[in-house]
């Protein structure tokens, strides 16, 4: 199985920041990599697919990067609404395997 | 997208068997891949397996292959996934979601989810 890794695992950020945070995959995905937003007592939510690909719908302040096993996930402009815990999730090969997540505190 | 609706909360005895049901609306049930997760309370997302009922073959993660089934009726458009021998471990929220392929790219993801069924296990 794929093994996933994100970092880091908690932050504390103030409207307004720039947060980033990263995702390792234990072999290359290319660009096979959605990354999610999860708030408490709600299903997951796909704001990114194929790394860097922003789902319809989803604010502009997100983006996605990397490709093979760095893969990063950027909030330009944090948000109130952004709190949630954040979790990236390989499509290479099944079986499907998602990181730990990272939660972000505002 | 699709809207999936899930089964309700269960409280189940160590040792029994549980079955989740996930009814889809939107059109499609047939020919795209339902699956189904768990997220243990505090805890990260686990695939378990999926199924697409038009080829009615289910793949399952290795970790459960003998304790679960995923099946698929057509005519209801309801899948659903039973998991046996239960344990405390297997407390958790159990979801259904569709694997989403993105156009004629081979980009997929999960695009739409159930909102959840708490699975209790608990003598």
């Amino acid at each position: 199985d794929i093994q996933m890794t994100q970092s880091p695992s908690s932050l504390s950020a103030s409207v307004g920041d720039r947060v980033t945070m990263t995702c390792r995959t234990s072999q290359s995905m290319t660009y096979y990599l959605n990354w999610y937003q999860q708030k408490p007592g709600k299903a997951p939510n796909l704001l990114i697919y194929g790394a860097s690909s922003l789902e319809s719908g989803v604010p502009s302040r997100f983006s996605g990067s990397g490709s093979g096993t760095d893969f990063t996930l950027t909030i330009s402009s944090l948000q109130p609404e952004d709190f949630a815990t954040y979790y990236c999730q390989q499509s290479f090969s099944a079986p499907w395997t998602f990181g730990p997540g990272t939660k972000v505190e505002i | 997208q699709v809207q999936l609706v899930q089964s309700g909360a269960e409280v189940k005895k160590p040792g029994s068997s549980v079955k989740v049901s996930c009814k889809a609306s939107g059109g499609g049930f047939s020919s795209y891949s339902t699956n189904w997760l768990r997220q243990a309370p505090g805890q990260g997302l686990e695939w378990m397996g999926g199924i697409v009922p038009i080829l009615a073959t289910p793949n399952y993660a290795q970790k459960f292959q003998g304790r679960v089934t995923i099946t698929a009726d057509k005519s209801t458009n309801t899948a659903s996934m039973e998991l046996s021998s239960l344990r405390s471990e297997d407390t958790a929220v159990y979801y259904c979601a569709r694997w989403f392929r993105r156009g004629a790219t081979n980009q997929f993801h999960f695009d739409s989810w159930g909102q959840g069924t708490l699975v209790t296990v608990s003598s």
